[in-house]
């Protein structure tokens, strides 16, 4: 199965300021049709998980622009701008290669 | 709008099974697929499988092969996991998530049940 490794972030984060989550993968996401295969969830407190980013850096319908993507095959950026309340929750990385779909076990953001 | 409604809060005993629901609305249920994933209490998301809603061929992860079953009502929009001789280790609150039946996203999961939570005790 691949492996999806997450960094911590320094909590909390100020308001304002940018937060970046990192995920790693143990194999390349990156496939022969040019894409790269790895989403990005928001679940916030008490809610169901959220589609934030797919394919490594497109965003989803409806999410905020502080929101982006960025990497390489196997090293991934889930970039955060202006960090606000609603921000707040466990973010997740998930790989969409190969079955077993996996997912990284989550980032916590804290808001000061 | 798009939502998927699942099934209220179960309390079983070990042994006993279980079925959840998730009703899709606002969309075309076999435009999507619909993938199962388990949250046990205070942990992240594990991948359990998903369902060609269009085939209704069911995909199991290995960890959920035997016990889970997906099912679909197409006509009622909905789709179905059940659980069979539960465990302690079931308990846990499992989504159902669709992705659109098409080349290259049939794993993007662009909209999510509201959880249906499943405890397990004797």
């Amino acid at each position: 199965d691949i492996v999806m490794t997450q960094g911590a972030l320094p909590n909390p984060v100020p308001s304002g300021e940018s937060a970046s989550i990192t995920c790693q993968s143990s194999k390349s996401l990156l496939y022969s049709d040019g894409k790269t295969y790895l989403n990005w969830y928001l679940q916030r407190p008490g809610q169901s998980p959220q589609l934030l980013i797919y394919w490594m850096s497109t965003r989803a319908s409806g999410v905020s622009d502080r929101f982006s993507g960025s990497g390489s095959g196997t090293d991934f950026t889930l970039k955060i701008s202006r960090v606000e309340a609603e921000d707040v929750g466990v973010y997740y990385c998930q790989q969409f290669l190969e079955f077993p779909l996996t997912f990284g076990s989550g980032t916590k953001l804290e808001i000061k | 709008q798009i939502q998927l409604v699942q099934s209220g809060p179960e309390l079983k005993k070990p042994g006993e099974s279980v079925k959840i629901s998730c009703k899709a609305s606002g969309y075309t249920f076999t435009d999507y697929a619909m993938h199962w994933v388990k949250q046990a209490p205070g942990k992240g998301l594990k991948w359990m499988g998903w369902i060609n809603t269009y085939t209704g061929k069911p995909t199991y992860a290995d960890d959920f092969k035997g016990r889970f079953v997906f099912s679909l009502e197409a006509s009622a929009s909905t789709a179905n996991l059940q659980i069979s001789n539960l465990k302690n280790e079931d308990t846990a609150t499992y989504f159902c998530a669709r992705a659109p039946q098409l080349p290259g996203y049939y794993y993007v999961m662009d909209a999510w049940g509201q959880g249906a939570s499943v405890t397990v005790s004797s």
